[in-house]
């Protein structure tokens, strides 16, 4: 049972590329989260999803895009990518009914 | 805006020892909290969920309370082991149906090291 996977877990990017970080949960969740953890912020809700082919902004989406063309599968995307964007990205799911998120392992972003 | 706020950042306690992490909220009117464990380099493991309504939940040697009223929760974590070393997190939502206006607001967390 692999809960949230999350590819890849760790990735250098140049200021200017762009990378897509990939979310896959096998748990039939309806919800779907893309959060990123930096330290003396915490953690913030980038871009989220209420079901397939649905998504939403969160507290911090610019320089961000998402995809849930699969209910199992939600994509971060960065475009441009820029130093800023040098964090700790985490995804989440939970069924509608239930409140309890499960979270994957991490991808560690740096941009130079 | 909703700010949650987790003193001390970090604690450390002998092996055996009964323990409160405490988490404090500015917006009272919250639909739930929850309590999160983050071991180093991984994601996050939701421990205990209160609603609203309720006054405390319960799992095994924790225990998590919830003040609406005065915007506060704890976490007691008894006989302490090396194994619970590890950050704890609170978060909060606002609203029961998922809008970005209900998302979770998280806690910076409280860094525990449990010493043998």
């Amino acid at each position: 049972n692999a809960g949230v996977t999350q590819t890849p877990k760790f990735r250098v990017l140049k200021t200017g590329q762009s990378m897509t970080l990939l979310c896959a949960q096998d748990m039939n969740h309806e919800y779907m989260y893309w959060y990123r953890q930096d330290p003396g912020m915490g953690l913030r809700l980038i871009h989220y999803s209420v079901g397939e082919g649905t998504t939403a902004k969160g507290e911090v989406p610019d320089g961000y895009n998402v995809s849930r063309l699969k209910k199992q599968n939600f994509l971060l995307g960065l475009e441009s990518a820029a130093p800023s964007q040098t964090s700790v990205y985490f995804c989440a799911s939970r069924g509608p009914w239930d409140e309890k998120l499960f979270f994957g392992s991490g991808t560690q972003l740096s941009v130079l | 805006k909703q700010e949650v706020t987790q003193i001390p950042a970090a604690l450390s306690v002998p092996e055996g020892e009964n323990l409160v992490l405490n988490c404090s909220f500015t917006d009272s009117a919250i639909y739930n909290l929850q309590w999160f464990r983050q071991d180093p380099g991984k994601g996050l493991t939701s421990l205990l969920l209160i609603q609203s309504s309720q006054r405390e939940q319960t799992s095994g040697r924790l225990n998590a309370s919830l003040d609406k009223s005065s915007g506060r929760s704890t976490l007691y974590i008894a006989a302490s082991q090396p194994g619970d070393s590890a950050t704890y997190l609170c978060a909060v939502r606002r609203l029961a149906r998922e809008t970005s206006g209900s998302r979770l607001t998280f806690g910076e967390g409280t860094q525990l090291t449990v010493n043998p």
